[in-house]
């Protein structure tokens, strides 16, 4: 069954620093995509990054990255050097194939909460 | 900002109520998806719409209904609110080619406040 997991509830990183946030699916279908959303505490849910499973390389917007490694089925996504405003929730999330023809569902993980010390 | 655009920002009601929520999908977007989350809870996929008919269904209660309308805007009905469906409610937009590149961008949510 297609599924996303994120085991990490929480996170700390130090301003400046790399952090790495774990994501794993789980899918039947051979053409997804997997996306990372950044929730701040005012609520929005926003876009950050996107890699399609037929991408040979690495997906990268900025500070963004997204550590993709398909025989793993892992999708982590790197923030390089962290700033305070990064601290939020950032859920990892898949698009395939939905159960009829033609259709598509995404489906979210649980999340991660990462904090930005300074 | 998404493009994406949902109205009330808040809403507080009493048990037993009915609420709309309205979420007005980006430009030349087709789809649209609601979502609740929870208190600390991750995203769960209510209902979606694709060009005025459901395309897919989550973990939508009946007391729950939702349409979208010829100019694609889209509106979720609440009824017989219970305490328990207080929460933050996305719409959600895409232009849902067919191709797994096909991004949702998030309205700012609609928070559901049931005394």
């Amino acid at each position: 069954a297609q599924k996303i997991t994120q085991t990490q509830p929480g996170m700390f990183v130090q301003e400046k620093e790399a952090v790495t946030l774990d994501c794993t699916y789980d899918t039947s279908d051979p053409s997804y995509g997997l996306f990372w959303y950044k929730q701040p505490s005012s609520g929005e849910m926003i876009f950050l990054i996107y890699q399609g499973s037929y991408d040979q390389q690495n997906a990268t917007e900025g500070r963004y990255s997204l550590n993709f490694q398909k025989a793993r089925k892992s999708a982590n996504l790197v923030i390089s050097a962290s700033q305070l405003g990064d601290s939020a929730m950032y859920f990892c999330a898949m698009r395939d194939r939905g159960p009829t023809s033609g259709t598509y569902k995404y489906i979210f993980g649980t999340g991660t909460r990462l904090k930005v010390l300074a | 900002d998404s493009g994406v655009t949902q109205t009330p920002k808040h809403l507080i009601t009493a048990t037993g109520q009915r609420v709309t929520l309205r979420c007005s999908p980006r430009s030349g977007d087709l789809s649209v998806y609601w979502y609740q989350q929870s208190l600390d809870q991750g995203l769960q996929f209510l209902i979606q719409y694709y060009n005025g008919e459901e395309r897919a269904k989550g973990n939508i209660l009946e007391r729950f209904s939702a349409q979208q309308f010829p100019d694609l805007h889209s509106e979720l009905n609440l009824s017989s609110l219970e305490l328990g469906d207080s929460a933050l409610y996305f719409c959600a937009s895409s232009v849902d080619t067919g191709s797994s590149t096909d991004t949702q961008y998030f309205g700012p949510g609609t928070r559901l406040t049931v005394l």
